[in-house]
């Protein structure tokens, strides 16, 4: 089993609906995760964290974190076609230190 | 404030020569990190320094990787006798000291290696 998984789509959505990119982690202890973006031959941006279970909202992004089902969601509402990209979890595993252990990341393709 | 920086931003190179990267991070960050990432895979751990000390390499850093801060300011990333194995884009990230903040990792645009 991975340390962390996503489905590498793509995932297709209209412009206008909500995106939602889910990642499942196997570590229990995890406590840190985040998600970032990458375009196309880009590097990784961070554009959210969430420590606690429950949701974080940041504009039209919203995180989710269940500890107990070991996943973390981005949700995006009122897609649009520049948020075409792939989306990475990452998280801090357990004894871990500061590194960053990603998935694989899905690719998301918001259609005009 | 300007972002963490990568030089050079492209290299080919031929197998079993030897390549330099060097990076820059986010001034007054005093963590900063090297990952690699492959097509199609998400960034992989390489290794860490706080200030000049190398805290922590990835079993993925064959003898054939050093890294270097030797003043706690850019690091340097060697890679001894590539492999067309090595190609790949080598990402830098930084992160600041400050408390809830130390976590957030701010990657440089990479340095892409083509090993032919």
């Amino acid at each position: 089993q991975k340390e962390v998984e996503q489905n590498s789509g793509p995932l297709s959505v209209p412009e206008g609906a909500i995106a939602s990119l889910n990642c499942t982690y196997s570590d229990r202890g995890s406590q840190s995760f985040f998600w970032y973006r990458q375009y196309s031959g880009k590097s990784p941006e961070l554009i959210m964290s969430i420590y606690s279970n429950g949701d974080k909202e940041d504009g039209r992004f919203t995180a989710q974190l269940n500890k107990a089902s070991q996943y973390v969601s981005l949700l995006i509402r009122d897609s649009q076609p520049s948020d075409s990209a792939t989306y990475l979890c990452a998280v801090i595993l357990t004894g871990g230190g500061n590194k960053l252990t990603f998935g694989t990341g899905t690719q998301l393709k918001v259609e005009l | 404030d300007t972002g963490v920086s990568q030089d050079p931003r492209h290299k080919i190179t031929k197998r079993g020569q030897n390549v330099t990267f060097r990076c820059d991070p986010i001034s007054e960050h005093n963590r900063l990190y090297w990952y690699r990432q492959t097509l199609g895979q998400g960034p992989e751990f390489l290794t860490y320094f706080q200030n000049e000390a190398q805290l922590e390499k990835s079993r993925l850093l064959s003898d054939r990787f050093s890294a270097e801060r030797p003043k706690g300011s850019f690091s340097t990333l060697e890679i001894q006798r590539t492999e067309q194995g090595d190609s790949a884009m080598y990402l830098c990230a930084s992160s600041s000291e400050e408390a809830g903040a130390y976590l957030f990792q701010y990657f440089g645009p990479g340095t892409r290696l083509l090993v032919l």
